[in-house]
């Protein structure tokens, strides 16, 4: 069964500082993984996702993840955090068991940016 | 174009009541799911429909949870008998076709709260 874990519920961090948001995930098959946005009373915007391919991948608003099989990890990062950057952020993963790709959440990460 | 709605955006009601959730999915986007959102976590997966088959409906929490999109397009989520552990937000999202690698596009959410 395919489980998330976000090690952080909150992460403060100046503006202009570089953050990580850290995701780790447990399956025992080939995963697909993905990292949404949530702003304040908005649903969830896709930030990125990683289905195959190179490990680095590019998103947008700045930001990207490195996927680590070794590690089963697949952090978020961001060299440069804007005051805007303040949201929810969940890490999510899918890996076709059972015949569904139906994905799982993280609990979130609150990213808090101050001016 | 448009992105996916939901109407209402927030809904009180009175333990025992039934309610009805709805959804506009994207146009033309033949995958649709429901998903719950309970305070502080993560979207946890109720339903998914493909047109108008309801190919997985493994994470309605009761059978007093009934979902429908009877036309493949507007999609119904319906509460009978209201609890207090049903108060969450409830996400709907929306995807071009059947496939994994697709993008969900979230809309805003229902917040039920059940007093």
């Amino acid at each position: 069964a395919q489980s998330v874990t976000q090690l952080d519920s909150q992460v403060p961090v100046f503006e202009e500082a570089p953050v990580e948001l850290r995701c780790n995930y447990s399956s025992s098959v080939s995963v697909y993984l993905f990292w949404y946005v949530q702003y304040p009373n908005q649903g969830l915007q896709l930030l990125l996702k990683y289905l195959s391919g190179s490990t680095l991948v590019k998103g947008i608003n700045g930001f990207e993840a490195e996927f680590n099989k070794s590690q089963t990890s697949f952090h978020l990062r961001k060299p440069s955090v804007h005051i805007s950057d303040t949201a929810e952020y969940f890490c999510a993963v899918s890996d076709g068991s059972g015949g569904s790709y139906i994905p799982t959440f993280g609990r979130g990460t609150s990213l808090i940016v101050h001016p | 174009g448009a992105g996916v709605s939901q109407s209402p955006r927030y809904k009180v009601a009175k333990r025992g009541q039934d309610v009805a959730l709805r959804c506009d999915p994207i146009s033309g986007h033949v995958s649709l799911f429901w998903y719950q959102q309970a305070l502080g976590q993560g979207p946890e997966f109720l339903t998914y429909f493909q047109n108008e088959a309801q190919l997985d409906k493994s994470g309605l929490p009761s059978d007093r949870f009934f979902a429908e999109r009877p036309e493949g397009s507007v999609s119904t989520l319906k509460i009978q008998r209201t609890q207090q552990e049903d108060s969450a937000v409830y996400l709907c999202a929306s995807k071009i076709s059947g496939s994994f690698t697709d993008t969900q596009y979230f809309g805003p959410g229902t917040r039920l709260t059940v007093l």
